[in-house]
């Protein structure tokens, strides 16, 4: 079965302290990974994508598949940060379905 | 190019009773899936809807319907509402049945009394 798994419903840190969400999955296969976000009164959008490599916004994320990790990372947290974060998942007999772990709140503090 | 666009924002309604929630994709788009958010949880994969043809549902009772047309917009429709159906319900469009980018609409949030 495929499932994602935040651990954390609250992260809090300071602004300018590093930033770690922590995301592990659950996929026989090979999985495409994700980080959604969502800002206050805004939709959920993709911040990012395992499969392209790159930073958005000075975040992070790689694919462990040893770990079945795909933690979020930013070295320098801004107060702009703070949001709702998923991780999610596809992949598997519905290849556009997307699989969400139950999100973590970023809170970044002045 | 427009976003993907739902209505209503809001719909309050009582147990047993039906409702049609509606989506229409960003332009351009030929794909549409509808998750149900609980309070407190991630999105939850309902049904995808490609070139007005189901393409795949997650573990959600056949109460639970839906269609697409033409122009591509869908619909999802609930009957005999339960008190758990009470969530936000958001579709995505993308293009295609390739990995593509999935993209979110605000949502409507649904409470059934």
């Amino acid at each position: 079965a495929q499932r994602v798994t935040q651990p954390e419903k609250l992260l809090s840190v300071f602004k300018g302290a590093p930033v770690e969400l922590k995301c592990n999955y659950s996929y026989s296969g090979s999985p495409e990974l994700f980080w959604y976000v969502q800002y206050s009164r805004q939709r959920l959008q993709l911040l990012l994508r395992h499969i392209s490599r790159e930073s958005i916004k000075g975040f992070t994320a790689d694919l462990n598949k040893g770990e079945t990790s795909f933690h979020l990372k930013k070295p320098f947290a801004q107060e702009e940060d703070s949001a709702m974060y998923y991780c999610a998942l596809r992949g598997g007999q519905y290849g556009n379905k997307l699989v969400f772990g139950a999100g973590t709140i970023l809170r970044v503090k002045s | 190019e427009t976003g993907v666009t739902q209505s209503p924002t809001h719909l309050i309604k009582t147990r047993g009773q039906q409702v049609t929630l509606r989506c229409s994709s960003q332009s351009g788009h030929n794909t549409v899936s509808w998750y149900q958010q609980a309070l407190g949880q991630g999105p939850q994969f309902i049904f995808q809807y490609y070139r007005e043809e189901e393409n795949g549902r997650g573990n959600f009772p056949p109460r639970f319907s839906g269609l697409q047309f033409p122009n591509y917009s869908s619909e999802l429709n609930v009957n005999a509402l339960e008190l758990d159906d009470s969530a936000l319900y958001l579709c995505a469009s993308s293009q295609g049945l390739s990995q593509e980018t999935q993209y979110f609409g605000p949502g409507t949030r649904l409470l059934v009394l």
